[in-house]
């Protein structure tokens, strides 16, 4: 399966734009990547996954490059609330495993 | 939206006995569902895959005769800690998917999680 890279950890101010890259440059055609986040001792919370197109829902937004080897979370106005380890997901098909990488520390300052 | 629970929460029990936890997709049938551990400050280790009617998949290194998976109906998965010891208190996390038709799309749900803690 496909492993993702992160970087450990990144810092926003409050009401900025938060920018989560990943690397995934072992991704093949059909797979999916998808993005959650997890704040302390709760389960992952699903944000947003996307194939080729980039996508935005009300939580954020998901850059896809064209060669598919990267993406990019964008939190539009980061609040407190943000600050969670956001993990960067790429999905085989049903059945198959899934893991985790290391995810990013998000810390949202005011 | 879809949901998937967990139960318990949280459970402390004595060193030697057993542990279930349950995980339940609320208004889907989940064809797949896998278990994760994860301790403080690391991320989520996948412990095995389990699909609907047939034996779980373990990851390298999780002992199958200790963490015992059933994934008897498309709603309901249960992992049993057996023959528990401290250095089994971790957070447990199962994820449920939802396969939307279409090829890899697979919906993706976590349950809230259930934190053990073994004396």
């Amino acid at each position: 399966d496909a492993k993702t890279t992160q970087p450990p950890s990144m810092d926003c101010a409050e009401g900025r734009a938060a920018n989560l890259p990943c690397n995934h440059s072992t991704i093949s055609g059909n797979e999916y990547v998808y993005w959650y986040r997890q704040i302390h001792s709760q389960g992952p919370q699903y944000i947003i996954h996307g194939l080729k197109n980039n996508e935005t829902n009300e939580m954020a937004s998901l850059i896809i490059t064209e060669d598919r080897k990267s993406s990019t979370l964008i939190l539009p106005h980061a609040t407190l609330r943000d600050t969670a380890v956001y993990y960067c997901i790429v999905f085989l098909r049903s059945g198959s495993r899934l893991t985790f990488g290391e995810g990013t520390q998000l810390t949202v300052n005011p | 939206g879809a949901v998937v629970s967990q139960h318990p929460s949280w459970v402390i029990c004595k060193s030697g006995t057993s542990v279930k936890i349950e995980c339940r997709s609320l208004d889907f049938q989940a064809t797949t569902m896998f278990w994760y551990r994860q301790f403080p400050k690391q991320s989520l280790m996948l412990m095995a895959t389990s699909n609907e009617g047939s034996k779980a998949t373990y990851e390298q290194g999780v002992e199958k005769d200790k963490f015992l998976i059933n994934h008897a109906s498309l709603t309901l998965s249960t992992l049993t800690v057996t023959s528990a010891h401290p250095e089994d208190s971790s957070f447990y996390i199962c994820s449920a998917t939802r396969p939307s038709g279409r090829v890899n799309t697979g919906e993706l749900f976590f349950g809230e999680g259930s934190r053990l803690t073994v004396l």
